[in-house]
């Protein structure tokens, strides 16, 4: 099946800094979308994005399905913005595959 | 219009026992998926429903079932529960298979 493989595995930013996280898949997809999940286990939706590029406030992301990865820009950090960072595909056989996803920690 | 809904939020069940978890869609949404995310384990997908059918499954064994009511909310059914199961199951909804899938808050299973 479908390998996601995320990076990194985690990161400390000061407030205020950027940071690029990275997902890699391995074969083609059918779409794919990026999650933020806070401290209580909520997975809130980022970006749905099988291809280009999408900007929401200080968060965008793009794809590139032909070379297989993604990637999500995070601006001007907010301690608000700690917690973990799923990338997900829907491969084959229509099952979605999660990444390990990047836990986040961005200090005041 | 309401998110995707689960219940209970907690569940707290001993070895050997069965759980049942619910979940409501989002309205007009026809697919549900349900996902465990075990400590250590990620995000795994369990099963996804469509139009009141199972139409996928995960690497999990029988002991986890499903099924999508006439009202496209579903219902995860966990029986002989192991101790391994203690988990956080989560439920998401979507249009269609293809579109961007919601998320309900889960419901934390502890196996004693």
């Amino acid at each position: 099946g479908i390998q996601v493989e995320q990076s990194p595995p985690d990161l400390i930013l000061q407030e205020g800094a950027n940071s690029t996280l990275r997902c890699n898949f391995s074969d083609s997809v059918n779409n794919l979308q990026w999650f933020h999940q806070n401290p209580w286990g909520q997975l809130i939706n980022l970006f749905y994005i099988p291809s280009g590029t999408k900007q929401n406030g200080r968060l965008s992301a793009t794809t590139v399905a032909t070379e297989r990865y993604s990637l999500l820009y995070i601006s001007s950090s907010q301690t608000t913005d700690s917690g973990v960072y799923f990338c997900a595909v829907l491969g084959r056989g229509f099952k979605t595959i999660f990444g390990a996803g990047t836990r986040l920690f961005v200090k005041a | 219009e309401a998110g995707v809904t689960q219940s209970p939020t907690h569940l707290i069940k001993t070895r050997g026992q069965q759980a049942t978890l619910r979940c409501s869609p989002i309205s007009g949404h026809t697919s549900v998926y349900w996902y465990q995310q075990a400590l250590g384990l990620g995000l795994q997908f369990l099963l996804w429903y469509d139009e009141g059918e199972e139409r996928n499954r995960g690497n999990f064994p029988p002991r986890f079932s499903g099924r999508q009511f006439p009202n496209y909310s579903s219902e995860l059914n966990v029986n002989a529960l192991e101790l391994e199961d203690s988990a956080l199951y989560l439920c998401a909804s979507s249009l269609e298979v293809r579109d961007t899938q919601y998320f309900g808050p889960g419901t934390r299973l502890t196996v004693l």
